[in-house]
């Protein structure tokens, strides 16, 4: 089992629908969670961070349950811009590395 | 301020040959990663760097492969003899203990191996 899962996708959706990504993680250690984004030949940005009390940063909405130990991305409103890949992202629990996902592919269409 | 740069941007060489990537991290950055992406594919991580610790190497491919980081700033991926399949972007990142452990990434080293 990967460390670090998710559905690769392609998600394809049209401006202004709604999509939710989600993401399992194995390592009942891991403190630390990120969404990254990266766009085609690009390298990965932090989209924002997620917290234990799940976070908003306007369109985009993270959730972490760490009993079932997921974590989700909602996306809402979305944008031909939003069209990217998305990396889940979990620290290995020993306050060093991160964990990286594959990501999952988001294709907004007009 | 200045993000994470990498140099260069792009390098064509023949099989067999070495290699040399560098990275310049943010200013006070303590950690610094190196990844390797194949077209299409996932991060890949190759070593690590934490301040004056000792750097786990734990995703180096092969001994082929090698990094250094020197002053706790500046740091060097080397490929030794390289091979097709070491044809990818290397990225490097930092992160500092303020960042949490958030990483900020250079645009990458585009390697292309003949």
């Amino acid at each position: 089992r990967k460390e670090v899962e998710q559905d690769p996708g392609p998600f394809n959706v049209p401006e202004g629908a709604t999509v939710a990504f989600n993401c399992t993680y194995s390592n009942s250690a891991s403190q630390s969670f990120f969404w990254y984004r990266q766009d085609c030949r690009k390298e990965p940005k932090l989209l924002m961070s997620v917290y234990s009390s799940g976070n908003e940063d306007g369109r985009f909405t993270a959730q972490l349950n760490r009993a079932s130990q997921y974590i989700s991305l909602l996306i809402r409103d979305s944008k031909l811009s939003d069209s990217a890949t998305y990396l889940c992202v979990a620290d290995a629990g020993n306050n060093r590395k991160l964990i990286w996902g594959l990501g999952t592919s988001l294709a907004v269409n007009p | 301020g200045a993000g994470v740069s990498q140099s260069p941007s792009n390098k064509v060489t023949e099989k067999g040959k070495d290699v040399e990537l560098r990275c310049d991290p943010i200013s006070g950055h303590t950690a610094l990663y190196w990844y390797r992406q194949s077209l299409g594919q996932g991060l890949e991580f190759l070593i690590y760097f934490q301040g004056n610790s000792a750097p786990d190497k734990s995703g180096l491919p092969s001994d082929r492969f090698s990094a250094e980081r020197t002053g706790g700033s500046v740091s060097t991926l080397t490929i030794q003899r390289t091979q097709q399949e070491d044809s990818a972007v290397y990225l490097c990142a930092s992160s500092s203990l303020t960042s949490g452990r958030t990483q900020y990434f250079g645009p990458g080293t585009r390697l292309l191996v003949l």
